[in-house]
């Protein structure tokens, strides 16, 4: 099945140390998306790709870090340098860019970093 | 600033009944809105959109009304069920089409 695999779904992480979370697509999306969920805060992006080999900054960058080497893949590290990392990760992709038309947002069901 | 913004967090509905959600928006620059339901630890799915060049759009029990001169958009869910209990989410993107925005959301719940 078409989908996006985001894993784990569980993660703990001691106070100093970085995480890699995987995201996976088999749509054949070029856009992906990282967004950050806070109780009472909605969904916030933290970074964005358009294409293979290139990203942008988000509202929320700050302490995270990306790469898009394949298509099909978009991890985000959450570095030592997040102040508050303990939060609800989605991964999403799309066809392109959001413009009418061009198809939704697809989410993964999330990852969720706890940092004890 | 939020750019989008849905100033009530929650709505409680009885089933049956319409339920009304809204959305503010102050970037003249968005041109294209869309709702997201989101369950409890899972990923939102996309429910609806409209573009800017439409005042409405409807698919089944949901329609989206949108109100260019206002920057608002509401969401009508008719008629309510359980299962639409849920997080709302309103998203809108702009013309450079770079990602969406979205706002805090609202959390419906329908009771039977």
């Amino acid at each position: 099945d078409g989908g996006i695999t985001q894993s784990p779904k569980y993660l703990f992480r001691k106070e100093g140390q970085n995480v890699t979370l995987s995201c996976e697509q088999n749509l054949n999306h070029d856009a992906m998306y990282w967004y950050r969920q806070d109780p009472g805060q909605g969904l916030r992006l933290i970074y964005y790709s358009q294409i293979v080999n290139d990203f942008q900054k988000g509202d929320i960058a700050e302490g995270y870090s990306v790469s898009r080497e394949k298509k099909e893949s978009f991890p985000l590290t959450v570095t030592s340098a997040q102040k508050n990392p303990t939060a609800f990760y989605l991964c999403a992709s799309s066809i392109e860019g959001p413009r009418p038309g061009a198809g939704e947002l697809f989410f993964g069901e999330g990852s969720r970093l706890t940092v004890l | 600033d939020q750019q989008v913004k849905q100033n009530s967090p929650s709505l409680s509905v009885q089933e049956g009944r319409i339920s009304i959600l809204n959305c503010d928006y102050t970037n003249s620059m968005f041109d294209y809105f869309l709702w997201y339901k989101k369950y409890p630890a899972e990923g939102p799915t996309f429910l609806i959109s409209i573009s800017s060049i439409k005042d409405k759009n409807e698919d089944g029990r949901f329609t989206v009304f949108l109100n260019k001169s206002a920057k608002h958009l509401s969401l009508h869910i008719v008629p309510s069920q359980p299962g639409d209990s849920a997080v709302y989410f309103c998203a809108a993107a702009n013309q450079a089409g770079t990602a969406l925005i979205f706002g805090k959301g609202t959390t419906l719940s329908v009771s039977s």
